[in-house]
């Protein structure tokens, strides 16, 4: 268990659709990252936020945001869901955002699946 | 960053040594190697992480080049539920932000 849980476990939805993925991080860390896994692109770096900024954005869409909030926990919302959009989004946390010195320890993922 | 080229796929004995290779040719000097594995669909689980030295904990020993152009993770004594995808990574000792950028990894199956 690496202290970083995720929320829900398994979404099904429908095109068009929107929703909300939650993350809260290890206990004392300040920075979130949000990633994303589908079985043709591997695990895909979407977004991070340290202590409720935005602070690097990798290959996410403008569907999709995300925000930090005062206590942390992080959510990442897609809208406009696409077939496409099914995937594995993990959330990971780090205790500060000295890159490379601290290690990334990421949650359990949520599952969702678009018909 | 620095990019890693890895096996796309190893097979290794239960109970043995399993050796798994990582290329990073383009590192620089501020640049952590990790290796994380992910077992299934389960989230990516940490292993160990160096910069210039060797390094050892409960799960493996990271094996780091002088030169720093390449690294090997060994797990001591493999067994079944070390089948798993691993991931080596280079990352930025210290940025104003962190993009870790994930390769394909290697596949290692754990033979019985």
């Amino acid at each position: 268990d690496s202290g970083v849980t995720q929320t829900p476990k398994h979404l099904i939805t429908a095109t068009g659709q929107r929703v909300t993925l939650r993350c809260s991080p290890r206990s004392g860390d300040l920075s979130v990252y949000w990633y994303q896994q589908s079985l043709d692109q591997g695990l895909q770096f979407l977004i991070q936020y340290y202590n409720g900024e935005e602070r690097a954005k990798g290959n996410i869409l403008e569907r999709f945001s995300a925000q930090q909030f005062p206590d942390l926990h992080s959510e990442l919302n897609l809208s406009s869901l696409e077939l496409g959009d099914s995937a594995l989004y993990f959330c990971a946390s780090s205790a500060s955002i000295a890159g490379g010195q601290e290690t990334q320890y990421f949650g359990p993922g949520t599952r969702l699946l678009v018909l | 960053d620095a990019k890693t080229t890895q096996p796309t796929s190893m097979d290794c004995a239960e109970g043995r040594a399993a050796n798994l290779p990582c290329n990073h040719s383009t590192i620089s000097g501020n640049e952590y190697v990790y290796w994380y594995r992910q077992i299934h669909s389960q989230g990516p689980q940490y292993i160990i992480h160096g910069l210039k030295n060797n390094e050892t904990n409960e799960m493996a020993s990271l094996i780091i080049t002088e030169d720093r152009k390449s690294s090997t993770l060994i797990l001591p004594h493999a067994t079944l539920r070390d089948t798993a995808v691993y991931y080596c990574i280079v990352r930025v000792a210290k940025t104003s932000y962190d993009k870790v950028i994930f390769g394909p990894g290697t596949s290692l199956s754990v033979i019985p």
